[in-house]
């Protein structure tokens, strides 16, 4: 079955830094990845979707400037969070949809960001 | 516009019972997709059940299985036989054309030994 693989799964970082997390689709081409924030408890909220060779789609109040994504192919997308804070402190996950059209999102096993 | 509701935050169930989930949406579309996920304390999201708007015939994996109610826009999850590893949040997800998912607020379901 399609695998997505997400990394690092956990990251301390100072506050002012930037963190990279990558989403990699292990089998299966990927178009389309999708950035989701997980805070305790909740819901998975959408920050934004992924094309693959375009700029990302930001949801409204998400600042495209401090989570920059990059989809460069197929397989791989990157969210970075650039002058991280203490606020930027959750979980991040991401999913990806395969090409062929399963219409089934698979999901990365997420990233725990903490930032002192 | 699309929404996904989840009226019951928490739910539990004895070991070996049989407990049902709701979910219910709102939407224009008559094409769409419906799924429950499972995110246990791993929080790995795994799938669990899926559903296209155009069958009729209820979906059902193993000691899973939904009943979908089209024109009630209901879309209730029943696990049979209750397990221990079935301790997870539970979300209901809605897709349209578009690939766009939208999730409900998420059911914490506890199976008791």
């Amino acid at each position: 079955g399609a695998v997505v693989s997400q990394h690092p799964s956990w990251v301390i970082c100072k506050s002012g830094t930037s963190v990279k997390i990558e989403c990699r689709s292990l089998d299966f081409q990927a178009t389309t990845m999708f950035w989701y924030r997980q805070f305790p408890k909740q819901s998975l909220m959408l920050m934004a979707t992924s094309n693959e060779g375009s700029k990302a789609t930001y949801e409204q109040g998400v600042e495209k400037d401090k989570f920059l994504i990059n989809h460069a192919s197929l397989t791989l997308s990157t969210l970075t969070v650039t002058s991280a804070h203490p606020e930027d402190s959750s979980f991040y996950i991401c999913s990806a949809s395969s090409s062929s059209g399963a219409n089934v999102l698979t999901f990365g096993a997420g990233s725990r960001l903490t930032v002192l | 516009a699309q929404t996904v509701t989840q009226s019951q935050p928490e739910m539990s169930v004895q070991e070996a019972e049989t407990v049902t989930l709701s979910c219910t949406y709102d939407t224009s579309e008559n094409n769409y997709y419906l799924f429950w996920y499972k995110q246990p304390p791993s929080r790995q999201m795994i799938l669990v059940i899926r559903q296209e708007a155009y069958k009729q015939q209820n979906a059902t994996e193993n000691r899973f299985s939904v009943n979908f109610q089209k024109a009630a826009k209901s879309f209730s999850l029943k696990i049979s036989d209750s397990q221990l590893g079935d301790t997870a949040m539970y979300f209901c997800a809605f897709m349209p054309a578009g690939n766009q998912f939208y999730f409900g607020t998420g059911t914490s379901l506890t199976v008791i030994p």
